[in-house]
């Protein structure tokens, strides 16, 4: 079946600092990737819609120049949390799906972001 | 604006059958998926429901009715790995995703 994978599973970084986030469709091309946010005990929270080849589609309240999103090809996506701060630490989530319609969404593993 | 409402914990014994509800109240409706999420980990699909009625697959079922703007999720002979959240997600008019907040779901031996 499909599978994405994301990178790093885990990542501590100082408060000020940039951190990446890698999102990849390893057996289908993916033009459209989803960027989640998820708070303990709490459901996603849709980020962004990464559009292959054009500007990310950014949801209200998410700040688009802190999280810079870059979908160069149609296998990779890319999340950056620029000069994060503690209160960016969370667990997020890229998805994507091979085609539109009734395709369901193929999660990656997430990514454990701590801010000190 | 749009809704969907699931409980938020629900506690089940071993061996057991457990019923999941979801209701939804959207713009438009396009499908709606189930998924499990164990904690500190991503979800994973269970199922999909576009026409109404029951989807069966192995120990999971889920059941749809448009017309009421609900779904259900059946787990079967349950087992404590099935201890995890499940999330109803519903596609509206514009095929975007709307999520529950999710059910907890405890197994207890």
């Amino acid at each position: 079946g499909a599978v994405v994978s994301q990178h790093p599973s885990r990542v501590i970084c100082k408060s000020g600092t940039s951190v990446k986030i890698e999102c990849r469709s390893l057996d289908f091309q993916a033009t459209t990737m989803f960027w989640y946010r998820q708070f303990p005990k709490q459901s996603l929270m849709l980020m962004a819609t990464s559009n292959e080849g054009s500007k990310a589609t950014y949801e209200q309240g998410v700040e688009k120049d802190k999280f810079l999103i870059n979908h160069a090809s149609l296998t990779l996506s890319t999340l950056t949390v620029t000069s994060a701060h503690p209160e960016d630490s969370s667990f997020y989530i890229c998805s994507a799906r091979e085609e539109i319609g009734s395709s369901p969404l193929h999660f990656g593993n997430g990514t454990r972001l701590t801010v000190t | 604006g749009q809704n969907i409402d699931q409980p938020t914990e629900m506690t089940a014994t071993e061996g057991a059958i457990v019923q999941i509800n979801c209701t939804y109240q959207t713009s438009g409706f396009n499908g709606l998926f189930w998924y499990q999420q164990h904690a500190g980990e991503a979800p994973t699909f269970l199922s999909y429901n576009v026409l109404d009625g029951l989807e069966e697959k192995g120990r999971f079922s889920s059941f749809l009715s448009r017309s009421k703007g609900y779904s259900y999720l059946l787990l079967k002979e349950l087992q404590m790995k099935d201890s995890a959240s499940y999330l109803c997600a519903v596609k509206d008019s514009n095929y975007q995703l709307i999520w529950g907040a999710g059910t907890k779901l405890i197994i207890k031996p």
